[in-house]
């Protein structure tokens, strides 16, 4: 699996929204791009995933740059619920030998 | 919640002890992953398995052991415990081999 790279930490103003960057220049053209949290010592959440296009959930939204070296995470109303790690990860198999997390973005979200 | 269900919450024991930590997937999921957390080493991915058999192995040490059983629920099995096994034991569950996992709330185990 491809290599992340994301900024260790970031700070975003309630009701704001918040751009995670993701840097991810050795992705192969089966790897797609997946993104995750995880709140304090809970469980990690899958939030969102993409291969080529943008993608839009109920939670997030991913856009993906057209040589898929990179992409941005958007949380389009931060609230202090989203403070968390936020990780990157590609993966060919959609982690079917397993997701690789490196050390993620710290979002904090300021009231 | 995601479904993933994850007992005890808590295990605290003793070096050179064995213990055993039980998941219970999503309805309908068919894959379970096991994932280790601990301060240094970050998040890593032990093993999975998917419908009863083994399909990929991660950095899991020879004295961890795990099965996946008829009803899917599975269970890891951590022997000869040592200090540096003191971490949060999370298991996630896929519907198929691959695909987005979905994450239980963790063991938090403390070897003393």
């Amino acid at each position: 699996d491809a290599k992340t790279t994301q900024p260790p930490s970031m700070d975003c103003a309630e009701g704001r929204a918040a751009n995670l960057p993701c840097n991810h220049s050795t992705i192969s053209g089966n790897e797609y791009v997946y993104w995750y949290r995880q709140i304090h010592s809970q469980g990690p959440q899958y939030i969102i995933h993409g291969l080529k296009n943008n993608e839009t959930n109920e939670m997030a939204s991913l856009i993906i740059t057209e040589d898929r070296k990179s992409s941005t995470l958007i949380l389009p109303h931060a609230t202090l619920r989203d403070t968390a790690v936020y990780y990157c990860i590609v993966s060919a198999g959609g982690g079917a030998d397993g997701l690789t997390f490196g050390k993620g973005t710290h979002l904090i979200i300021q009231p | 919640d995601s479904g993933v269900t994850q007992t005890p919450k808590h295990l605290i024991t003793a070096t050179g002890q064995r213990v055993t930590l039980r998941c219970s997937p999503r309805s309908g999921d068919l894959s379970v992953y096991w994932y280790q957390q601990s301060l240094d080493q970050g998040l890593q991915f032990l093993i999975q398995y998917y419908n009863g058999e083994e399909r990929a192995k991660g950095n899991i040490l020879e004295r961890f052991s795990a099965q996946q059983f008829p009803d899917l629920h599975s269970e890891l099995n951590l022997s000869s415990l040592e200090l540096g096994d003191s971490a949060l034991y999370f298991c996630a569950s896929s519907v198929g081999p691959s695909g987005d996992q979905y994450f239980g709330p963790g063991t938090r185990l403390l070897v003393l």
